[in-house]
């Protein structure tokens, strides 16, 4: 199956500074890469899919970037309710796998 | 809208079964065009993905191949719900269990998670 690899699995960030995390595929995926974002006691929501379109009601300082192996999350400028933790997950090759997950803090 | 409501016990015994159920409102578990999943969590091994059922003219079902010795997941027209069992459960099995509306490989929408713990 296609191992996920996110980096780092930590990220320590002030409100305000820009963020970019990693996401790396054992094999290629083409673009059928999706970012979940998900909080304390909450179920992942969907974030951002076909590797970078926002799904609804997503702010625009979330943009996802990348195809084959590599694929890239950045948010533009961090908010107080941005800090979570960020789930990748391929839809390419069955069956389905996420990574491990990114958790971004407060520093 | 769709809305997942997941039910059942938090606590199991080594050995014993697992077994949780996830009730469907404003989407129908015989649709043909979604899946219906079954997915954990925990901190050693982040989002695991279980199985699944979905209805294409037939009932189907897929599971993860390191629980397929032990895994059931069965879905309930009558009262539009699906359900997993996964047996002979030992303390590596404890977890956030979530049940999931899949369409075109995305999870759109989620239940709202529940812990299970095994112990004694």
């Amino acid at each position: 199956e296609t191992l996920m690899t996110q980096s780092p699995v930590t990220l320590s960030v002030s409100p305000g500074e820009r963020v970019t995390l990693s996401c790396r595929a054992s094999q290629g995926v083409t673009s059928n890469l999706v970012w979940y974002q998900q909080k304390p006691g909450q179920a992942p929501r969907l974030l951002i899919y076909d590797a970078s379109t926002r799904a609804t009601g997503i702010p625009a300082r979330f943009s996802g970037s990348g195809s084959g192996t590599e694929f890239t999350l950045t948010i533009s400028s961090l908010q107080s309710e941005d800090f979570a933790l960020y789930h990748c997950q391929q839809y390419n090759n069955w069956p389905w796998t996420f990574g491990q997950g990114t958790k971004v803090e407060v520093k | 809208q769709v809305h997942l409501q997941q039910s059942g016990p938090g606590l199991v015994k080594p050995s014993q079964t697992l077994s949780l159920t996830c009730a469907i409102s404003g989407d129908s578990v015989s649709s043909n065009t979604v899946t219906w999943n079954w997915i954990r969590q925990s901190p050693s091994r982040g989002l695991e993905w279980l199985g699944r059922t979905y209805y294409r003219s037939t009932w189907s079902v897929d599971y993860a191949e390191s629980l397929k010795s032990r895994i059931l997941i069965v879905a309930d027209t009558s009262k539009n719900q699906f359900s997993l069992q996964l047996n002979s459960v030992t303390p590596e099995d404890t977890a956030v269990y979530y049940c999931a509306r899949v369409a075109g490989g995305l999870f759109h929408s989620w239940g709202q998670g529940t812990l299970v713990t095994v112990s004694s």
